[in-house]
């Protein structure tokens, strides 16, 4: 078991780019969640997905934010275009199922300046 | 809607003490509740979980919480700590079991020193 696999591990780029942030869910999970942890919020859950599916993203900042999971193995988050107040450090967790706990992988560390 | 409140955001002890992380929660339904802990650059991993039954959960690590409903607190508990016990450790609840709408607190960190 591999557990859950983002990449990369740390982002830098200036205001105005394109982001996007990646994530393997481990193999044979249903749900994928993606999160954003800051000092000042904590760990927010900007989206969450059911079998591919997307089911509740009301905690996607704004526009610029967007996730998509074209398949059971893989998902996007992309912000565009990235401020400086999105940095933080993005997690994507999955789980078996709605009653299973969540895996964590070891995050993005996003800077942008 | 529910909602976390970790007590303490820093816990500093000495090796070989007791610990107790408070965590009190607020919920108009019945909750399942999660302790969650944080090693540096690392993501979140389950330490132990409250579903139903007996009110003593114990987890992994040599932890345990208990559910307190009149009190709505399960506070994380270990009878002494050790140096790799450092991290970050994160109270969350759910009404729904599982973890669509898993709310977290604002986490504690434990420090622990020789």
């Amino acid at each position: 078991d591999a557990g859950v696999i983002q990449s990369p591990r740390h982002e830098v780029t200036e205001m105005g780019q394109e982001v996007t942030l990646r994530c393997k869910p481990i193999s044979g999970h249903n749900s994928l969640f993606w999160y954003r942890q800051t000092m000042m919020r904590g760990l927010e859950l900007l989206i969450y997905f059911n079998n591919n599916v997307p089911i509740d993203d009301s905690g996607m900042p704004e526009d610029r934010f967007s996730a998509k999971m074209p398949n059971a193995s893989f998902s996007t988050l992309k912000i565009q275009p990235s401020e400086p107040r999105d940095s933080a450090v993005y997690f994507c967790a999955s789980s078996l199922s709605s009653n299973s706990p969540l895996h964590f992988g070891n995050g993005t560390r996003l800077t942008v300046t | 809607a529910q909602s976390v409140t970790q007590l303490d955001s820093q816990v500093p002890v000495f090796e070989e003490a007791p610990v107790e992380l408070r965590c009190n929660y607020s919920s108009s339904v019945s909750v399942y509740l999660f302790w969650y802990v944080q090693y540096p650059n690392q993501g979140l991993q389950l330490l132990l979980k409250y579903l139903s039954g007996s009110t003593l959960v114990k987890g992994i690590n040599g932890f345990e919480a208990e559910f307190n409903k009149s009190q709505t607190s399960f506070h994380l508990r270990k009878p002494s700590v050790h140096i790799s016990d450092t991290a970050e450790y994160f109270c969350a609840v759910s009404s729904q079991g599982g973890s669509e709408k898993l709310v977290f607190g604002k986490g504690t960190k434990l420090t622990v020193n020789p």
